[in-house]
């Protein structure tokens, strides 16, 4: 079970827009930076967004990062079908008993 | 344009050591935290371990006392030891470029790029 909570799936239709939910704690999202990777069928995770809301060089403003309290969320418009992947959200626990690095479960995007 | 090169052995006994290495080409090797990241199949990411071109490391609490990461700065690289593998360590495992810092708000990390991951299967 992941410390991240993150819905199983979400699904849109092309051109519509998403947004995929991430919840934590204090101990984590709560005081600390959020990040989203992208991982594509068969293919290796990919960072879309950092730092809560920055983007890479090369990824499109159709991608958006926020933070609020112990919750961030990626928002993506104008949807394609080469949208269709895996998305994992991540970022340091500071817990006194296990700090380090923790991700969501992952959300698979359906385009319909 | 940095990218990572990853290899190391597919298929292990149980209580054997996994061991695998992760090259960096194309870019600065110190200023960043190397990490091992690995994936079971079907399921989610878990972050295994860090370590600087100094060799200071960082480990997930939950693997420590099987996780050896070590650096080679001489060729650019770093290496994963998992020891006395189970089933439960069957999953791809990834190398990847971690940027860590500490700001006013929080601790930000983040991995990019990420290696092309290598499929590690323990059975008998």
């Amino acid at each position: 079970q992941s410390v991240l909570t993150q819905p199983p799936s979400v699904s849109a239709a092309p051109g519509q827009k998403v947004t995929i939910s991430c919840s934590g704690s204090s101990s984590n999202i709560g005081n600390n930076y959020v990040s989203w990777y992208q991982q594509l069928p068969g293919t290796a995770p990919k960072l879309l967004i950092y730092e809560n809301n920055k983007r890479p060089s090369g990824i499109p403003d159709r991608f958006s990062g926020s933070k609020s309290g112990t919750s961030a969320t990626l928002g993506i418009t104008g949807l394609q079908t080469g949208d269709e992947a895996d998305y994992y959200c991540g970022t340091w626990d500071s817990s006194l008993s296990a700090a380090g690095v923790v991700f969501g479960g992952g959300t698979k995007l359906t385009v319909l | 344009q940095v990218q990572l090169q990853q290899w190391g052995a597919g298929l292990l006994k149980p209580s054997e050591t996994l061991s695998l290495t992760c090259a960096v080409y194309g870019g600065s090797f110190s200023g960043y935290y190397w990490s091992w990241i690995r994936q079971p199949p079907g399921k989610g990411l878990e972050w295994i371990g860090e370590i600087n071109h100094s060799g200071s490391t960082n480990y997930n609490p939950s693997l420590k006392s099987r996780v050896t990461i070590s650096v080679d700065t001489s060729k650019n690289q770093f290496s994963l030891k998992l020891s006395s593998v189970t089933a439960a360590d069957t999953a791809v495992y990834y190398c990847a470029r971690g940027l860590t810092g500490i700001a006013a708000a929080g601790t930000w990390c983040w991995f990019d790029p990420w290696g092309q991951g290598t499929l590690v299967t323990v059975s008998s």
